[in-house]
């Protein structure tokens, strides 16, 4: 079946700009996190839900970036008032939950100029 | 999360088996050791994950230290598309739920053919 999809594949915007990037994940997939990985770095993890709980927020860097994932299915990651510091390739991944494995988007590759 | 040591990078010829150790010193009884792979331009990608005794899969082995405190991913035959960064992450499963992934820099494997 299809993977996880995310959309846009790339985004540049201007500093100051808001972004909204979406991540559809496998169906059937109870689990989906959110990460972020810079050139030669390993990813950095965000953010993950539970259906549509919001289970663990704690890396997200500060409050322009949040996230919902309000019916439990598609979940969108925004970025308020970006700065260039927020360029970086951004991953989701989704999983069935429990110990099953984490499966991985191609990402987002946001430029912000 | 416990932290995880790996070497940043190991060459392997082709044909050959290749062993990526990880030392975890400070693993917990309730911690599952993970492995992800992520190849170049690609998404991280499941690899095995194990608790105790030793795993094998399609993909490859993980070998676990009696103690746990060190575990060595075995692949058996490396091929040229076995090039890539090797993750081995430390996660705790509390009664089902999956938790995030923490990554670290991981190993960066090269092959010669």
């Amino acid at each position: 079946g299809a993977g996880v999809s995310q959309s846009p594949r790339y985004k540049v915007t201007k500093r100051g700009q808001d972004v909204a990037l979406r991540c559809d994940p496998i169906s059937g997939h109870v689990s989906l996190y959110w990460y972020r990985q810079a050139l030669g770095q390993g990813p950095e993890f965000l953010t993950y839900f539970n259906y549509e709980a919001q289970q663990d927020k704690s890396g997200l860097p500060n409050d322009r970036f949040s996230a919902e994932r309000p019916e439990g299915s598609i979940s969108t990651l925004t970025i308020q008032r970006t700065e260039q510091r927020d360029s970086a390739m951004y991953r989701c991944a989704s999983s069935r939950g429990g110990r099953s494995p984490l499966h991985f988007g191609n990402g987002t590759r946001l430029t912000v100029t | 999360d416990a932290k995880t040591t790996q070497p940043n990078s190991m060459e392997s010829n082709e044909e050959e088996p290749v062993h990526l150790p990880c030392n975890h010193s400070t693993i917990s009884g309730t911690d599952y050791i993970h492995w992800y792979r992520q190849l170049p331009s690609q998404g991280p990608e499941y690899v095995i994950h194990g608790l105790t005794s030793n795993v094998n899969n399609r993909m490859a082995s993980l070998a676990i230290a009696e103690d746990r405190k060190s575990s060595t991913l075995i692949l058996h035959r490396a091929t040229l598309r076995d090039a890539a960064v090797y993750y081995c992450i430390l996660k705790v499963n509390y009664g089902g739920s999956q938790g995030n992934l923490i990554f670290g820099k991981g190993t960066k494997l090269s092959v010669k053919p």
